[in-house]
């Protein structure tokens, strides 16, 4: 499988900072998955980046993929307390560009905002 | 309203007593998975299901069993749990699109385990 490394762990920001967050692949991925889990719950999924270069937005959060397939970012403008939570960059099993549903989450970055 | 739903929410029991955790999804999703979740060690895939009778073993399979008789059910069952498997679990599922790539799974509200 391909590892993908997730950076920072953690991230205290005032409200009203931007955030970003990094996935870096040791190898191209075929596509990439972002998830939001807020404290005490679920993990969301919020988007998924399947063509090299893509950048696509939801209202303050703007996530991209890169040229080279390997790596991606989250990136949200003016953060706001609602934003408070762990967000995810699952890897996918690749075979043959297929996931079969295998996902795997690491420990993502924790983002917490002071109001 | 689309949703997976997981039961129970809480459960404390004692070692060795076999129990299952149910998992219903009503949005006709192939995909289904299993997680559970710990301080300090994230997300980790217990078993997935590509679809009716297929199953396979994600990265913590140890201890636990699944099966997938029903496109909308994957029971998770602990034949003989221990305290090594408290811990908070999360059923999802995921549509199938093409070339075989679970497009975004959609996850239960959680089931907090505790074993004694």
């Amino acid at each position: 499988g391909q590892q993908v490394m997730q950076i920072p762990q953690y991230q205290h920001v005032q409200e009203g900072e931007d955030f970003t967050t990094y996935c870096n692949s040791s190898t191209t991925l075929s596509n990439i998955q972002w998830y939001k889990q807020r404290p005490g719950g679920h993990p969301v999924f919020l988007i998924q980046l399947v063509k090299s270069g893509e950048v696509k937005k939801q209202k303050r959060l703007t996530f991209q993929f890169g040229e080279a397939k390997k790596n991606s970012s989250l990136h949200i403008t003016a953060t706001q307390t609602t934003d408070v939570g762990t967000y995810f960059c699952p890897r996918s099993l690749n075979a043959g560009g297929t996931s079969y549903g295998k996902l795997t989450f690491g420990q993502g970055t924790i983002l917490t905002v002071h109001p | 309203e689309a949703q997976v739903t997981q039961n129970p929410r809480y459960l404390i029991t004692v070692t060795g007593k076999k129990l299952t955790v149910t998992c219903s999804q009503n949005m006709n999703h192939e995909y289904m998975s299993w997680y559970r979740q710990d301080p300090g060690l994230g997300l980790r895939q217990i078993y997935y299901s590509m679809n009716v009778e297929v199953t396979d073993k994600g990265d913590v399979p140890e201890g636990y069993k699944v099966s997938r008789k029903e496109k909308r059910n994957f029971p998770l069952i602990l034949e003989s749990p221990s305290p090594n498997q408290t811990s908070l679990y999360f059923c999802a599922s995921s549509l199938s699109i093409p070339r075989g790539t679970a497009y975004g799974y959609t996850f239960g509200s959680g089931t907090r385990l505790t074993v004694v």
